[in-house]
């Protein structure tokens, strides 16, 4: 199994441009999560989704996030326009189900993004 | 709310020192606990998990015991490595899974 697969790995933009980090599941995995990781913040989760739908986007910073589903294994995290305080590690996430909080999330290797 | 307590890093050590690093968390209802860790530039993996009162978690040598009378899930190794250095977070999961800040564990030869 190839895992959670995230791309870009590394960008670096300019403040204003929209960046697109996107994410495939582990196939067969209903629930994905995004995350940010910032050494002042630690993990944060921004969103999730399960059978593609967004369930909680309470964590999402501000309206310049958005994150889409269209299908059960591909995700997109949007900001547009970016700022140099959205400089962080953002992760991708899956699990079988959301399972009343026993399934175990496996995580992507993370995109580590640079706002200039 | 719901949340995670760790222990402030880093936790140095020598290599085959007993490692303990501690949980606490704050929940309503019965979460899951578990210990994730996080390797240099690298995603969190599951190390380890227990999802009622008093299960045991264990993997590669370590272990942690689910305390509901004291709310906590620490995190036990008798002999640790230099591959065991990392960040390890514990979290709780109701709904969503909660991260607590993550300990910092540096073990020199």
């Amino acid at each position: 199994d190839a895992g959670v697969i995230q791309s870009p790995r590394h960008e670096v933009t300019e403040m204003g441009q929209e960046v697109t980090l996107r994410c495939k599941p582990i196939s067969g995995h209903n629930s994905l999560f995004w995350y940010r990781q910032t050494m002042m913040r630690g993990l944060e989760l921004l969103i999730y989704f399960n059978n593609n739908v967004p369930i909680d986007d309470s964590g999402m910073p501000e309206d310049r996030f958005s994150a889409k589903m269209p299908n059960a294994s591909f995700s997109t995290l949007k900001i547009q326009p970016s700022e140099p305080r959205d400089s962080a590690v953002y992760f991708c996430a899956s699990s079988p189900s959301l399972a009343g909080g026993e399934e175990t999330q496996y995580f992507g290797p993370g995109t580590r993004l640079l706002v200039l | 709310g719901d949340s995670v307590t760790q222990m402030e890093g880093p936790v140095t050590l020598s290599e085959e020192a007993f490692l303990t690093i501690n949980c606490t968390y704050t929940a309503t209802g019965y979460p899951s606990l578990f210990w994730y860790v996080q390797y240099p530039g690298e995603g969190l993996q599951l190390l380890l998990k227990a999802t009622k009162a008093d299960d045991k978690g264990s993997n590669k040598g370590f272990e942690a015991t689910y305390r509901k009378e004291t709310t906590s899930f620490h995190l036990e190794k008798g002999s640790v490595q230099v591959s065991d250095s990392a960040v390890y977070f514990c979290a709780l999961n109701t709904d969503k899974l909660i991260f607590g800040t993550g300990t910092r564990l540096q073990v020199f030869p």
